[in-house]
């Protein structure tokens, strides 16, 4: 079974703070999104990284194809940015997915 | 622009009842469209896409089945819900094939199975 393992399962930090958040792949794949969920569910794409270093604001994604891993750096964290941020990789094997990590929990206190 | 919708927005159901969950993408022609569920605190899994009308692939099997009866409507169904089919349900759209693009989702639908 193909999966994608996330850390930290939750992580607090004060506003303006910066974040790392780690994922990492049980396969290597050269499909990689990041999504934001907010408290009421509704999912965000937040980055579309296949591979190298691509910037959204201030958002930051990087993504090593033969490490298997991709990570997303929030910098100057906003009370805003709280919730839960999902990694997700492309498979196919027959049929297509995208398989989703269990998320990091992001609170991001005044 | 493209709006994605889905509905109910929640429901609660008995076991054993039938289910049908919609979801209509307006403003996009041709879309790849997606099913996928999330327990509560659960991760969220890829149930069905459908890349054409009339053509749906399962991925996960859940007891459930889906339809794309029109290009911009896909439906999700059972005729007996169980009370492991409790979640949340996200349609999801895309232009491109599987990852090769965002995919973008809908608020999603809310069941509760009793």
């Amino acid at each position: 079974e193909q999966q994608v393992q996330q850390s930290p399962a939750s992580l607090v930090l004060q506003e303006a703070e910066n974040a790392e958040l780690q994922c990492s792949f049980s396969i290597f794949t050269n499909q990689v999104q990041w999504f934001y969920q907010r408290p009421g569910g509704r999912l965000v794409s937040l980055l579309y990284n296949p591979s190298g270093t691509k910037q959204s604001g201030r958002l930051t994604s990087t993504t090593v194809i033969k490490e298997r891993r991709s990570s997303l750096h929030i910098s100057s964290s906003q009370i805003t940015d709280s919730g839960t941020y999902l990694c997700a990789m492309g498979f196919s094997s027959g049929s297509w997915q995208l398989i989703f990590g269990s998320g990091t929990q992001l609170t991001v206190m005044p | 622009a493209q709006t994605i919708h889905q509905w109910p927005v929640a429901e609660i159901k008995a076991v054993g009842s039938p289910l049908s969950l919609g979801c209509t993408i307006k403003g996009k022609s041709s879309p790849n469209l997606y099913w996928y569920w999330q327990a509560t605190g659960g991760t969220l899994q890829q149930l069905f896409y459908s890349i054409t009308v009339g053509q749906v692939e399962s991925v996960v099997q859940l007891n459930l089945s889906a339809s794309r009866p029109k290009d911009d409507q896909f439906i999700l169904s059972t005729e007996k819900l169980l009370l492991s089919h409790s979640g949340f349900y996200l349609c999801a759209w895309s232009l491109g094939w599987g990852n090769q693009d965002t995919q973008y989702f809908g608020p999603g639908t809310r069941l509760l199975v009793l």
